[in-house]
């Protein structure tokens, strides 16, 4: 079972703060990896997403990918109250657009 | 685009009652994958369409389950007879998978409930 894990948190940071996001995946191959951000009672909207090993910054947010290690992770930089949400981190297997998301880290952001 | 479109937005059935979800992919996407969450399994992969043609469909349940796609821009999701255990927001979501691209972009859901 190619699988992807996420510790399901919560993951408490206080106004300001940089929060780090961590998943890791059992599929070598794979080739794509998303973070979904999800709202309670809303659907997964794409936060990145990334194909190649280091780092990839937009605004806030920046994902970091390391095939070796098999390891994608989202730092939010000043992270705020409205970035509380529950993170999915989702990767497309390998030779399939098949994807298998984590079950999601729940962040919350102290005012 | 107006993304994704999902109907019934919420549903309520009975026990051994047959339910029928419906999706309107985004234009021009090629892909459409039927997903559904529970708090217990999260976000699991049912099926996923290419072009209109069943692609995977290993992750359906089990027989009372179905999919059909008939043209580009509508696909259902059939469960009959619906049981308890079938409770869960089910989501559709579409891509593109030209110009190198990946993305899924995922409609509003529609949360079941079998009474």
């Amino acid at each position: 079972q190619k699988e992807v894990e996420q510790n399901s948190g919560p993951l408490s940071v206080p106004e300001g703060a940089i929060a780090s996001l961590n998943c890791t995946y059992s599929d070598r191959g794979s080739q794509s990896f998303f973070w979904y951000r999800q709202y309670s009672g809303k659907s997964p909207e794409l936060i990145m997403s990334i194909y190649s090993n280091g780092d990839k910054e937009d605004g806030r947010f920046t994902a970091q990918l390391n095939k070796a290690s098999q390891y994608v992770s989202l730092l939010i930089r000043d992270s705020q109250p409205s970035d509380s949400a529950t993170y999915l981190c989702a990767v497309r297997t390998s030779g399939t657009y098949k994807y298998i998301f984590g079950t999601g880290t729940r962040l919350k952001v102290l005012a | 685009d107006a993304g994704v479109i999902q109907s019934p937005r919420h549903e309520v059935t009975e026990m051994g009652q047959e339910v029928t979800l419906r999706c309107k992919p985004i234009s021009g996407h090629d892909y459409l994958f039927w997903y559904r969450q529970t708090m217990m399994r999260g976000l699991e992969l049912l099926i996923y369409f290419n072009n209109n043609v069943p692609i995977d469909d290993s992750g359906m349940p089990e027989d009372r389950f179905s999919a059909k796609m008939p043209n580009a821009s509508f696909s259902t999701l059939k469960i009959q007879p619906s049981e308890p255990r079938d409770s869960a927001v089910y989501f559709c979501a579409s891509s593109f998978t030209g110009y190198g691209t990946d993305t899924q972009y995922f409609g509003p859901g529609t949360r079941l409930t079998v009474l």
